[in-house]
């Protein structure tokens, strides 16, 4: 059963453009939902977890700047601008507690820079 | 905060071998613990969670063993074949606040099964 969806699935970003991304929730019992990203050479780091709709945040990493927003129980939205290099961006979703702790990922965005 | 080591970055072994991967974490309050398989091309797929202190987890054709005294957790692929070719990820997680934990990702180890 596929816990997350996103799209687009893979996106060209001319330098210098935004893109955004969406992931929808599947499953209300994993309702903290994360943005990860992956670098070329692998590499995965978190990048942010929101809970309640209207939650947004930002960050500034090498190689892209980052805002999320949770817009509603089933769906994270991701704007990535000032990207200088490729990377895969995966939304998360995890449970509260106990049998729900474990993180379920998304299937990813390939971001490739023009 | 909590850091994670994996090792080693690059294994390669053959058909039917072992292959033994480790990460160490530094947090004592780490409580939950994954690792998570990447095969090219594709999102990372939970292979298996461990919770206790020390824990042997079995699954179809690996073991994890959590030592919680030691901070290490390593999974062990007996009889690789070649469907085992892919990245490994371990993870922790920190038993913080409520359903808001931060889950640290080792660097990961690209594995190799060569016939």
């Amino acid at each position: 059963v596929t816990l997350l969806e996103q799209n687009p699935r893979w996106r060209l970003v001319p330098r210098g453009q935004a893109v955004n991304l969406r992931c929808i929730l599947k499953n209300s019992q994993y309702p903290w939902m994360s943005w990860y990203q992956q670098d070329l050479q692998k590499q995965l780091q978190w990048l942010f977890t929101l809970r309640s709709p209207g939650d947004k945040e930002v960050k500034s990493l090498p190689g892209a700047d980052y805002l999320a927003t949770r817009v509603t129980d089933t769906e994270l939205r991701l704007q990535v601008a000032n990207m200088s290099q490729g990377r895969t961006l995966y939304c998360t979703c995890r449970g509260d507690w106990g049998v729900y702790a474990e993180q379920f990922f998304g299937p990813g965005t390939r971001l490739t820079v023009l | 905060g909590e850091q994670v080591e994996q090792r080693p970055p690059h294994l390669s072994v053959r058909e039917g071998d072992s292959a033994v991967i480790t990460c160490t974490y530094t947090d004592p309050n780490s409580y939950y613990f994954f690792w998570y398989k990447q095969e090219p091309g594709a999102s990372l797929q939970l292979l298996m969670k461990v919770f206790s202190s020390t824990e042997i987890n079995e699954g179809q054709g690996f073991t994890v063993l959590l030592n919680k005294k030691d901070k290490r957790l390593s999974l062990n692929l007996t009889a690789a074949h070649p469907g085992d070719s892919a990245a490994y990820f371990c993870a922790v997680s920190s038993l913080a606040n409520y359903g808001n934990e931060k889950i640290t990702f080792g660097a990961g180890t690209k594995l190799t099964i060569k016939p």
